[in-house]
């Protein structure tokens, strides 16, 4: 099994330009998460979905920050326009079931922002 | 936010000791997990004890929980150079979001 994959690993953009981050969940997994990770912090949650339906995006920017996860699988996440303080890692992670649950995550993009 | 505080928040060891690092929280949970993150890498996951629950055990692994005192510790025993990574400990709440602490950095030298 593949796990959790994102792509891309590595991204450096200008100040105001967009970017987008594509996350495909393990399979089977009706749950999706995308999580900030600042240095030296620990995840901080942008975004969970069950299946389609986006059920918590209570600290999703939504000034600049947005996602979709059309058809329950696969998930995009936009930021536009990108600030200095954008910089991250940004995490995607899945898991079986919305309760008491595991979380799957994937390497994660790191996105520098000059 | 980060409701978990994980104590120290760096610790270094040699191998072969026992690591025990702590984990304090806020509000009430229906689980408590633990994550490991090597340098670059996503999470993984290591153990998970629920809120009826005080102990448990996996391998090397041993996870306390204290409800009312809001805290749990991971022991790692016989620690391996391998295990060189940061320790996320991770609160699911009533609302069941996953809500992770700062981490603890652990090294250990050969």
């Amino acid at each position: 099994e593949a796990g959790v994959v994102q792509s891309p690993r590595y991204k450096i953009i200008e100040k105001k330009q967009p970017v987008a981050f594509w996350c495909n969940p393990i399979s089977g997994h009706n749950t999706l998460y995308w999580y900030l990770q600042n240095l030296g912090q620990g995840p901080e949650l942008l975004i969970r979905y069950e299946n389609e339906e986006a059920v918590d995006d209570s600290q999703l920017p939504k000034d600049r920050f947005s996602a979709e996860r059309l058809k329950g699988v696969d998930s995009t996440l936009k930021i536009q326009p990108a600030e200095l303080g954008d910089s991250a890692v940004y995490l995607c992670a899945s898991s079986a079931t919305g309760g008491a649950n595991v979380l799957t995550f994937g390497a994660g993009s790191r996105l520098t922002v000059l | 936010s980060q409701q978990g505080e994980e104590d120290p928040q760096a610790l270094s060891i040699q191998e072969g000791e026992n690591a025990t690092m702590n984990c304090s929280y806020k509000t009430s949970i229906n689980n408590l997990q633990w994550y490991r993150q090597n340098s670059g890498r996503g999470l993984v996951h290591l153990i998970l004890i629920r809120s009826n629950e005080r102990e448990k055990h996996s391998g090397r692994l041993r996870v306390t929980l204290d409800t009312s005192k809001k805290s749990s510790s991971l022991l790692i025993t016989a620690s391996r150079a391998a295990d060189t990574a940061s320790y996320f400990c991770a609160t699911l709440g009533s609302n069941y979001k996953l809500t992770f602490g700062k981490g603890t950095l652990l090294t250990v030298n050969p």
